[in-house]
């Protein structure tokens, strides 16, 4: 059965530092997404991604995020500039039409200090 | 979205039928119910997915009554690999891309 992908499992970064966050999602998935759980918290909606460009984003997702496809495989979350406060899992989603069975990957595990 | 609420937390028994009620009173007419599960330190899981009676996998079992103001998750026999948070969302499946809101779900710890 076909899984979605993510690279590095752990990262670790100085604040002030950008990291990128890849995913590789299901080939036949249309719809992308970026979530994140801080420790012990809810899992968090960041962004979604279709069609070459984002369709939604909340509030979290503010300018030092970005998210692009570069070559119709990959799926990546930059941020910029990142804060203690940035430290979470992120997973990466994809849908492959509309609904609510969206596949998550085993998420990255980023540590700010 | 409709808002839900179910318990924060259940302990169970290896062997034990659990049952994970989710409340959504104001649920709309084209909103489906689906449940996630997750383990610790894994993306969530499409585990089960209903819209009104009963729907039923080789994971679980969703009953959902005829107002469709609630909801139960029903995991027969658990064991100890069934501990993890499940959560309940409601919403219209046929919306495009919808992005998927998650509270704060139900922490199961099942003991031997």
């Amino acid at each position: 059965e076909p899984e979605v992908t993510q690279t590095p499992s752990h990262q670790v970064t100085q604040m002030g530092q950008e990291v990128i966050l890849r995913c590789v999602p299901i080939s036949n998935h249309l719809y992308f997404y970026w979530y994140r759980q801080i420790l012990g918290q809810k899992v968090e909606f960041l962004v979604s991604f279709y069609n070459n460009e984002i369709s939604e984003k909340s509030e979290i997702f503010d300018d030092q995020f970005s998210v692009e496809r570069p070559d119709g495989s990959n799926f990546t979350l930059k941020i910029r500039s990142t804060k203690l406060e940035d430290s979470a899992m992120y997973f990466c989603a994809g849908l492959k039409r509309k609904g609510y069975e969206q596949y998550f990957g085993p998420g990255t595990r980023l540590t700010v200090t | 979205l409709a808002k839900t609420t179910q318990p924060i937390s259940m302990d169970s028994y290896e062997g034990q039928e659990v049952n994970i009620t989710c409340s959504h009173n104001n649920i709309a007419t084209n909103d489906y119910i689906t449940w996630y599960q997750q383990f610790p330190s894994q993306g969530p899981r499409f585990i089960i997915q209903g819209y009104k009676t009963k729907v039923t996998n080789e994971v679980a079992s969703l009953f959902i009554p005829a107002d469709r103001k609630s909801s139960t998750l029903s995991l027969p026999r658990v064991s100890l690999s069934d501990t993890a948070v499940y959560y309940c969302l409601v919403g219209d499946i046929n919306q495009a891309g919808t992005a998927l809101i998650f509270g704060k779900g139900t922490t199961l710890s099942v003991s031997s």
